[in-house]
């Protein structure tokens, strides 16, 4: 069974940053192109970014890019989402999703998501 | 504005069925495979249907999934109270090297 759980929300300072963890356990991590999506309070789901399976391909939302940094360790089949620079439009939950062995392929399992709170 | 469109909002009686559209494009629908996803108030979104019609493991045959030109259908029978929930697909956008997702619909089972 695939399970994927995300760590390290919490309440930020606007221009503070935070350094989310995805542990993925139940399928080959080190094979699969790896997702973060959001969803704002009362909001749709928001596409954030996405890494290939070997980390050497990373893609970004325009909103996140160069303030967010996705990264991997398939060591440890951990996922991680470094971000900085945070702002009160980043407030969402974050979800950690696995995503397909193809890259251009979006059929995701998700995490059940860690909250982020961007206020002062 | 999601780059793929739906209707905020659909209903039915319990035992009738439903269909949910999303509208897309040629860089993403068009020639990329749709997914669907189910999610309850406070949960997760979880996967009911990917490469257009495939049932994830586990999801009863009253989902079912399918695709035409840059359009996407979602359909649910034999509607139950517990299959009220926000609906999303979701693709890959080729022009934009982005996920792009529905805003959502929400199923109203009267």
């Amino acid at each position: 069974e695939v399970q994927l759980e995300e760590s390290g929300g919490g309440l930020v300072q606007p221009g503070g940053s935070l350094r989310l963890s995805c542990a993925a356990s139940g399928f080959t991590f080190s094979s699969h192109w790896m997702y973060w999506v959001r969803q704002a309070p009362g909001k749709g789901l928001v596409w954030v970014s996405r890494i290939s399976s070997d980390g050497s391909n990373t893609n970004y939302a325009d909103s996140v890019k160069g303030r967010f940094t996705i990264s991997r360790d398939n060591a440890k089949n951990t996922l991680f989402l470094q971000m900085n620079g945070l702002r009160a439009e980043d407030t969402a939950v974050y979800y950690c999703a696995r995503g397909c062995v193809a890259a251009a392929c979006v059929s995701l399992l998700w995490g059940q998501g860690t909250l982020v709170t961007v206020s002062s | 504005q999601s780059v793929l469109t739906q209707p905020p909002s659909v209903s039915a009686s319990p035992g009738q069925r439903v269909t949910i559209s999303c509208s897309g494009s040629s860089s993403n629908i068009g020639s990329i495979y749709v997914s669907w996803y189910q999610q309850f108030p406070g949960t997760a979104p979880k996967l009911l249907i990917y490469d257009n019609s495939k049932r994830y493991s586990g999801i009863p045959d009253r989902f079912s999934g399918s695709k035409s030109g840059t359009s996407a259908t979602l359909d649910i029978t034999g509607l139950q109270t517990g299959d009220e929930a926000d609906y999303y697909c979701g693709s890959w956008d080729t022009s934009l090297s982005a996920a792009v997702f529905g805003g959502g619909t929400k199923l109203t089972v009267l």
